[in-house]
């Protein structure tokens, strides 16, 4: 089955500075990847969605700027979040999306804390 | 705005059937997902209905009401593995990005 990875899974930073989490599909081209953010007990919330070779589409009330998506290849994106505060704590899922598949294929997620 | 709506908590005993509803108003649609999710761990896909009608895949089944805009995920011969969190999804456009379901806990016991 298709395999998606994230890396990191864990990771603590210092306000104010920036994390960068990987995301890549492992045994097939993903066109499309998608950002989600989940705090505990509660549902998953679209950020952004990421096309190769394209600028992302963010959801509404999420800032571009603070959460940059990078997709240089069919099978890596990347979301950095910039000058990190402790509200930006909280579980980043990435999912990818081959072709004309309904189905999406999720990374294990990367849990961010900010202290 | 969109809105899928399921119910929070549902506990059911090893063996027994349980089913999970799901109600949705949004823009566009093109089909109803369902996932599953353990504590801390990835998404997993379990079924899509883009039609009308009950989808049975092993032991779960997936029942969607286009007109009534609702869906349901039947799960039969619980096990404790079942436990999980579980959330419906809905392709409002084009079946590309999904918005999900509120979530429900499902808890089984012994």
């Amino acid at each position: 089955g298709a395999v998606v990875s994230q890396h990191p899974s864990r990771v603590i930073c210092k306000s104010g500075t920036s994390v960068k989490i990987e995301c890549r599909s492992l045994d097939f081209q993903a066109t499309t990847m998608f950002w989600y953010r989940q705090f505990p007990k509660k549902s998953l919330m679209l950020m952004a969605t990421s096309n190769e070779g394209s600028k992302a589409t963010y959801e509404q009330g999420v800032e571009k700027d603070k959460f940059l998506i990078n997709h240089a290849s069919l099978t890596l994106s990347t979301l950095t979040v910039t000058s990190a505060h402790p509200e930006d704590s909280s579980f980043y899922i990435c999912s990818a999306r081959s072709g004309s598949d309904y189905e999406q294929y999720f990374g294990p997620g990367t849990r961010l804390t900010v202290t | 705005g969109q809105s899928l709506e399921q119910p929070s908590e549902v506990t059911a005993v090893e063996g027994a059937i349980v089913q999970i509803n799901c109600t949705y108003q949004t823009s566009g649609f093109y089909g109803l997902s369902w996932y599953q999710q353990h504590d801390g761990g990835a998404p997993t896909f379990l079924s899509y209905n883009a039609l009308d009608g009950l989808e049975e895949t092993g032991r779960f089944s997936s029942f969607l009401s286009r007109s009534d805009s609702y869906g349901y995920l039947l799960l039969q011969e619980l096990q404790m593995k079942d436990s999980a969190s579980y959330f419906c999804a809905v392709s409002p456009g084009g079946g590309n990005k999904l918005t999900f379901g509120t979530g429900t806990q499902l808890k089984v016991e012994l």
